[in-house]
């Protein structure tokens, strides 16, 4: 089946450096979604992606939807404290909604 | 103004029991999805229903048996508990059939079988 691998799987930064996460996947999909997950909460959407190639911001966060259609990357500037947190890829291929997710790659940052 | 809500937050029972999970939400969705998160934090799809309608059956156990009295409540019943049915459980929905698959999650519901 689909699976998309994400890395890094852990980052440990100090507050202001930027920050890059990455996923791959072995097939193509035609959407790619970025998601926060906070302790005991469910995860928020930060960033759909829906075009090849397509580049999108929400503040301080970047994220791009690979040319090749079978990666992601998202990108944090500045980082704060409160971006501290698990942060998952999604991508979904047909149009049953269904979505498979990334490992998550988990974010500390100093103060 | 919540916009997909889950009860119960915690859920603790003893292996063998039958218990529910409910959810609601009030964006006007016509999709909902059962996530299940494992202890390693992985999310992976159980079921998606659309407009009362089973869309995605994993290959789940049939003791969990979902259910959509409409398109805002998708509620999860699971049969005869087991130790590792333990898990955290996400309702989410979206506008899918808008061709909008971005989908919001509920707060979880952590089911703890002893």
């Amino acid at each position: 089946g689909q699976q998309l691998n994400q890395s890094p799987q852990s980052m440990f930064i100090q507050e202001g450096e930027d920050v890059s996460m990455n996923c791959t996947s072995s097939s193509i999909f035609n959407t790619w979604l970025w998601y926060k997950q906070d302790p005991g909460e469910g995860p928020v959407l930060l960033i759909a992606l829906y075009k090849a190639g397509e580049l999108t911001s929400n503040g301080r966060l970047t994220a791009q939807f690979g040319i090749t259609r079978k990666d992601s990357f998202l990108n944090i500037s500045a980082s704060i404290p409160s971006d501290v947190g698990i942060y998952f890829c999604a991508g979904s291929s047909s149009n049953t909604g269904k979505l498979i997710f990334g490992q998550g790659t988990t974010l500390q940052v100093k103060p | 103004d919540t916009a997909v809500s889950q009860t119960p937050k915690y859920l603790v029972t003893q292996m063998g029991n039958d218990k529910s999970i409910k959810c609601e939400q009030n964006l006007g969705h016509d999709t909902m999805y059962w996530y299940k998160q494992d202890s390693k934090k992985f999310l992976k799809i159980m079921f998606s229903y659309n407009n009362k309608e089973l869309i995605i059956n994993e290959t789940v156990p049939n003791r969990f048996s979902p259910k959509s009295p409409d398109k805002a409540h998708l509620n999860l019943h699971i049969n005869s508990l087991e130790l590792g049915d333990s898990a955290v459980y996400f309702c989410a929905s979206s506008h899918r059939l808008a061709g909008d698959n971005e989908q919001f999650f509920g707060p979880g519901t952590r089911l703890t079988v002893l």
